[in-house]
C-alpha cells in the first residue's frame, strides 16, 4: 500500500487553465504539506495543514489554494495556470507538525507542465 | 545567505570510496537535521536524521552534526553506483517548525 499517494502523476495543460492535484496519506499522520521542486531541484514549502488546520502559508500567489477535507487528504487547486508554475509538486506528511520523528514521508510527485 | 546551503556538485567518487557530503545552515535555533536521497525522477526518501552533536551511524551511512559551527555532514562508506543520486539536507527551523531544504548535492559513484 502506498503511504502517500498523489494524483495525477503527470499533468500537461495550457496557460490559463485551472487544475487540481490530490493527495492522500494512510499513515495516520496529523500533518500534511505541499512542496514545489523547481528545475534546479530546490524544494520549497508552500503550505502545511495540521489536523485540517492551515499552519504554514508561504508567500505563494493567490492562484494556489489548498484544501484539506480531513487529516488524511490535502488537495491543491491552481487557477489561471502560468508557464512559471511548471514544476514537480510533492505532497508530504509527518506524524505531527514538529516532524521530529522520522521527518516527512513524500508522495511520488506530480510533474506539472504548462504550455 | 540561503537558510540551508549545499554544494550542488556533482561530487564524483570511485566505487568503494567514502563520499562526504556537507551542509551548513543559518538558523541557530534549529534542532533537527535530516538527510534525504532523491533519485532522478523520484521522490525524496529519508535516509538519516540527527538531533545531537556528534556522529550517528546507520550501516554505511554516518551523519555528523556540529551545532556550534552550524554544519551537518553525511558520510557514505564503501560507495556503490546505486548510491548515485541527489542528497538533500533538510533542517527543521526552530521557531516555525518548517523543514527547510538545501538545493542538494549530486553524487556520482563511478564503477
Amino acid at each position: 500500500d502506498t503511504a502517500v499517494s498523489q494524483t495525477p502523476k503527470y499533468l500537461v495543460t495550457q496557460m490559463g487553465n485551472d487544475k487540481s492535484i490530490k493527495c492522500e496519506q494512510n499513515l495516520g499522520h496529523d500533518t500534511m504539506y505541499w512542496y514545489k521542486q523547481d528545475s534546479k531541484k530546490f524544494l520549497k514549502i508552500m503550505f502545511s495543514y495540521n489536523n485540517k488546520e492551515l499552519i504554514i502559508n508561504e508567500t505563494v500567489p493567490n492562484r494556489f489554494s489548498p484544501k484539506s477535507p480531513d487529516k488524511a487528504h490535502l488537495n491543491l487547486h491552481i487557477n489561471s495556470l502560468e508557464l512559471g508554475d511548471s514544476a514537480v509538486y510533492f505532497c508530504a506528511s509527518s506524524q505531527d507538525f514538529t516532524a521530529n520523528i522520522r521527518g516527512y514521508t513524500f508522495g511520488s510527485g506530480t510533474r506539472l507542465t504548462v504550455v | 545567505q540561503k537558510e540551508v546551503e549545499q554544494n550542488s556538485g556533482p561530487l564524483s567518487v570511485p566505487e568503494g570510496a567514502i563520499a562526504s557530503l556537507n551542509c551548513t545552515y543559518s538558523d541557530r535555533g534549529s534542532q533537527s537535521f535530516f538527510w534525504y536521497r532523491q533519485y532522478s525522477g523520484k521522490s525524496p526518501e529519508l535516509i538519516m536524521f540527527i538531533y545531537s552533536n556528534g556522529d550517528k551511524e546507520d550501516g554505511r551511512f554516518t551523519a555528523q552534526l556540529n551545532k556550534a559551527s552550524q554544519y551537518v555532514s553525511l558520510l557514505i562508506r564503501d560507495s556503490q553506483p546505486s548510491d548515485s543520486a541527489t542528497y538533500l539536507c533538510a533542517v527543521r527551523h526552530g521557531a516555525t517548525n518548517k523543514l527547510i531544504f538545501g538545493t542538494g548535492t549530486l553524487l556520482a559513484v563511478q564503477p
